[in-house]
């Protein structure tokens, strides 16, 4: 089955810098790949996703890039603010599940 | 985006009862919806498979005497949880696809804390 693993599992910045996480999986079939944010005591919410036809997408600060090839696709926050302190959960789905990481929390100091 | 309700938000129950959380599709329809189970600090587990009309499909592991899916309608699907007991006090939450495939966009609930005392 499909194994997904994320990095790092926590993560501090300076409010304005900016924050990677970055994420393998190992089955080839996997084409979709979204990327959430979950605030604590609730449900995780969608920020962003990529398929696996597109290598970029990007979404005012929030992007996220895909190597096929590599196997890996990352999140990209940019001028973090101290809102954006979450845990961060991205996914990887073959077409019949979804498949979580283990998460990242993102911790954006003022 | 899609919105998807669950009630209640939080529930607390003696041990022995049974709670019955529901999940809610507002503004489409979910032929599927799945049930997760979520400890402090980890990532999302997947319980079931909720589908409409038909019986749920449980991942390996979760009892399904345990957690009853009922997927009533094209907009509810129901998760029991019978006979609670303090291990299963959990975060569960459920998510719905937005469109026809099964794995299409998924959209979260909010939520349910279960605590078991």
């Amino acid at each position: 089955g499909e194994n997904v693993e994320q990095h790092p599992s926590t993560l501090s910045v300076q409010e304005g810098d900016s924050a990677v996480i970055k994420c393998t999986y190992s089955d080839s079939a996997s084409n979709y790949f979204p990327w959430y944010k979950q605030e604590l005591g609730k449900g995780p919410q969608l920020i962003i996703d990529i398929r696996s036809n597109v290598g970029e997408k990007k979404d005012q600060r929030i992007a996220v890039t895909l190597n096929k090839t590599a196997k890996h696709f990352s999140l990209h926050i940019t001028e973090t603010q101290p809102e954006d302190s979450a845990v961060y959960f991205c996914a990887a789905s073959n077409g019949n599940q979804f498949y979580f990481g283990t998460g990242t929390s993102l911790t954006v100091i003022p | 985006g899609a919105v998807v309700s669950q009630h209640p938000s939080w529930v607390i129950c003696k041990s022995g009862t049974s709670v019955k959380i529901e999940c809610r599709s507002l503004d489409f329809q979910a032929t599927t919806m799945f049930w997760y189970r979520q400890f402090p600090k980890q990532s999302l587990m997947l319980m079931a498979t909720s589908n409409e009309g038909s019986k749920a499909t449980y991942e390996q592991g979760v009892e399904k005497d345990k957690f009853l899916i009922n997927h009533a309608s094209l907009t509810l699907s129901t998760l029991t949880v019978t006979s609670a007991h303090p291990e299963d006090s959990s975060f569960y939450i459920c998510s719905a696809p937005a469109a026809q495939r099964s794995t299409d966009t998924q959209y979260f609930g909010p939520g349910t804390r279960l605590t078991v005392l």
